[in-house]
Order: structure tokens, then C-alpha cells, then sequence
């Protein structure tokens, strides 16, 4: 079974600082896809990073990067020179390759401030 | 391209009424998902649709959930009676690759009284 851990209920951090979100996960698949979402108080769920269980080097988009790290089965997300509107609810979620399905973590809280 | 469409984006009703949601998927997305999300939690699958047929409903509440993706294309999700418990938002989503991104549409906020 798949399962999905964050430890981080809520996280603060200043304005142009950066902070990381930590995931863990557990699966027996021996390929899979790593993925966070972005989901503001508006609600609805934002992509923001893929990273493959492959792939060789950790995935980056702008400010997003995804600190992969197999042995451990970590995937924290990296956000760099945090922005307000960056304050949202943070899922770190994986769906094995040949599944269908995609599983999620129960979210962090990320606040930044002025 | 047109995202994800949901409707409605709230509904408050009374416990053992019946609610129903529906929605259509980016055009091309084989698969659609109907996520439950509580608040303070995460999304929690529902159901799997792939084409028209179910793929997974393994934690949908099948003595009062429903869900039926008619022609392969838009769902309705149904609860009838509703619970207190229900009270959530339902996400949809779709996706075109197997091993791609999930595409969410706003959700539907559910208040069961």
C-alpha cells in the first residue's frame, strides 16, 4: 500500500527567505511518481513539481525544487525566495507507475510573512 | 484549453437529504477522479474512472455514495441520505497520461446540517 507522510502541520517563514516542506513516503511499487500541489484558501489544487522515481537528477521549476532522496524516501519540497502569495496549503502526493491512482499527504500550512 | 468544470461550488442541505455534483473533465482526459477532502485534511480518493469504466471505488461509501461517468466523459457523484460527516469539499480531476499531473477543477464545498 501506498502512504504518504507530512510531519509539518504548519510552517512559517519570512519574505524572501527559503523554506523547506518535508514528505516521506512508503511504497512497494518499483517505479513511481512523486508530485506537489499548491492549494490556496481559494481551493483548488495547483501543480507544482514532478519528480520521477528515475530520475536521476532532483526536479526544479522557478522557485520550486524537489530535494529527492530514494534511500531515504524523501521528497521535500524546496521553495526559494518566498513570496506572501506563497502562503497556501502545501500536498506532497505519489501515484505508482501502472496505477492509476494518486494518494496524498495530509498537507502543510505554509505562512509567510512581511 | 478549458480546465476542469465543477458544479455546484456550494451546497448546504440537511442530514438524510440527497445531494448530487457534477463534472466535466479536459477534453481528452481518459481518467477522472472524485476526491473527498475534509477540512484540515488531505484529498481522500473516492473513485477512478477510466473511460467509462471503474477503474477504483474501493473507499467510496457505496451504501449511500454513487458516481456514474455516462459516454466516457462527464460524472455525477451522488449521496443520498447524507451524513453530517459529509460535510467536505469534493474535488474532481482528470488526467491524460497514466503517470501525468492530476487537473482539479474549484471543487464542491458541501455543508450537510
Amino acid at each position: 500500500a501506498q502512504k504518504i507522510t507530512q510531519t509539518q502541520p504548519g510552517m512559517f517563514v519570512q519574505e524572501k527567505e527559503a523554506v523547506t516542506l518535508d514528505c516521506t513516503y512508503d511504497t512497494s511499487d518499483p517505479s513511481y511518481g512523486l508530485f506537489w500541489y499548491k492549494q490556496p484558501s481559494s481551493g483548488e489544487m495547483i501543480f507544482l513539481i514532478y519528480q520521477g522515481s528515475y530520475d536521476q537528477q532532483n526536479a526544479t521549476e522557478g522557485r520550486y525544487s524537489l530535494n529527492f532522496q530514494k534511500a531515504r524516501k524523501s521528497a521535500n519540497l524546496v521553495i526559494s525566495a518566498s513570496q506572501l502569495g506563497d502562503s497556501a496549503m502545501y500536498f506532497c502526493a505519489m501515484r505508482g507507475m501502472g496505477r492509476d491512482d494518486m494518494r496524498f499527504g495530509a498537507g502543510t500550512r505554509l505562512t509567510v510573512k512581511p | 484549453e478549458a480546465g476542469v468544470a465543477q458544479s455546484p461550488r456550494y451546497k448546504i442541505i440537511e442530514k438524510r437529504q440527497s445531494v448530487a455534483f457534477w463534472c466535466n473533465p479536459i477534453s481528452g482526459h481518459a481518467t477522472l477522479y472524485w476526491y473527498q477532502q475534509i477540512l484540515g485534511q488531505g484529498p481522500k480518493l473516492l473513485i477512478q474512472f477510466q473511460n467509462n469504466g471503474v477503474v477504483d471505488d474501493s473507499q467510496l461509501p457505496k451504501d449511500r455514495f454513487s458516481a456514474e461517468r455516462l459516454k466516457g466523459v462527464d460524472s455525477t457523484l451522488k449521496i443520498q441520505p447524507a451524513k453530517l460527516e459529509d460535510s467536505a469539499v469534493y474535488l474532481c480531476a482528470s488526467s491524460f497520461l497514466a503517470t501525468g499531473e492530476l487537473f482539479f477543477g474549484e471543487g464542491s464545498r458541501l455543508t450537510v446540517l
